[in-house]
């Protein structure tokens, strides 16, 4: 099965730098990579999500990077602001199988 | 359009009471995942369901814990003979291949 591999755990970055949370996945096969993002006592919530056929994603601040010959993806963080701070997973899914999360990366934006 | 709904938000079982966790996926979503969160970890996959048919149950204990969604109605995720090791938060996603999974705000179940 898939194995989704998440770096760093913890992040602390000062207000307005940009931050960079990777992922690694094992299989081959997947196509499909979501970002979510976890406030306390709150559901994780989609931010951005790339597939297969594209090599990067970017949305407002953040951006989102896939290499698929190396399987890994990454997560762009620009300008970044205190309510930015939240648990962010990475996550894997080949069409038709579930989500497989990476184990999650705390950021913490210092004001 | 509603997002995910899941119910109750919070439920308190004392240890062997049944616990009966609900989850009404997004209008038009008939794919359904449920996930396990203990605190400060990340979200453990337990069990992938159609309407009508289970499709992956890999990561469900096959003792005490069943989930089933039916044809009408929300899905369900039983948890019998419940024990302290069972609190956490369950959170349940909905999706319709291609889209994206959406997920709901928990259950968080404490077992006293």
């Amino acid at each position: 099965g898939e194995n989704v591999e998440q770096h760093p755990s913890t992040l602390s970055v000062q207000e307005g730098d940009s931050a960079v949370i990777k992922c690694t996945y094992s299989d081959s096969a997947s196509n499909y990579f979501p970002w979510y993002k976890q406030e306390l006592g709150k559901g994780p919530q989609l931010i951005i999500d790339i597939r297969s056929n594209v090599g990067e994603k970017k949305d407002q601040r953040i951006a989102v990077t896939l290499n698929k010959t190396a399987k890994h993806f990454s997560l762009h963080i620009t300008e970044t602001q205190p309510e930015d701070s939240a648990v962010y997973f990475c996550a894997a899914r080949y069409e038709g199988n579930m989500l497989t999360f990476g184990g999650g990366t705390r950021l913490m934006v210092k004001p | 359009n509603a997002g995910v709904m899941q119910n109750p938000r919070h439920l308190v079982r004392r240890r062997g009471q049944e616990a009966r966790l609900r989850c009404s996926p997004m209008k038009g979503h008939s794919h359904v995942y449920w996930y396990r969160q203990l605190p400060e970890e990340g979200l453990k996959f337990m069990v992938y369901l159609q309407k009508e048919n289970i499709i992956d149950e890999s990561g469900m204990p096959k003792e005490r814990f069943s989930a089933e969604f039916p044809k009408e109605g929300p899905s369900i995720l039983r948890i019998q003979q419940v024990v302290r090791g069972d609190s956490a938060a369950y959170f349940c996603a909905s999706c319709e291949f291609p889209t994206e999974a959406f997920f709901g705000q928990g259950t968080r179940l404490t077992v006293v």
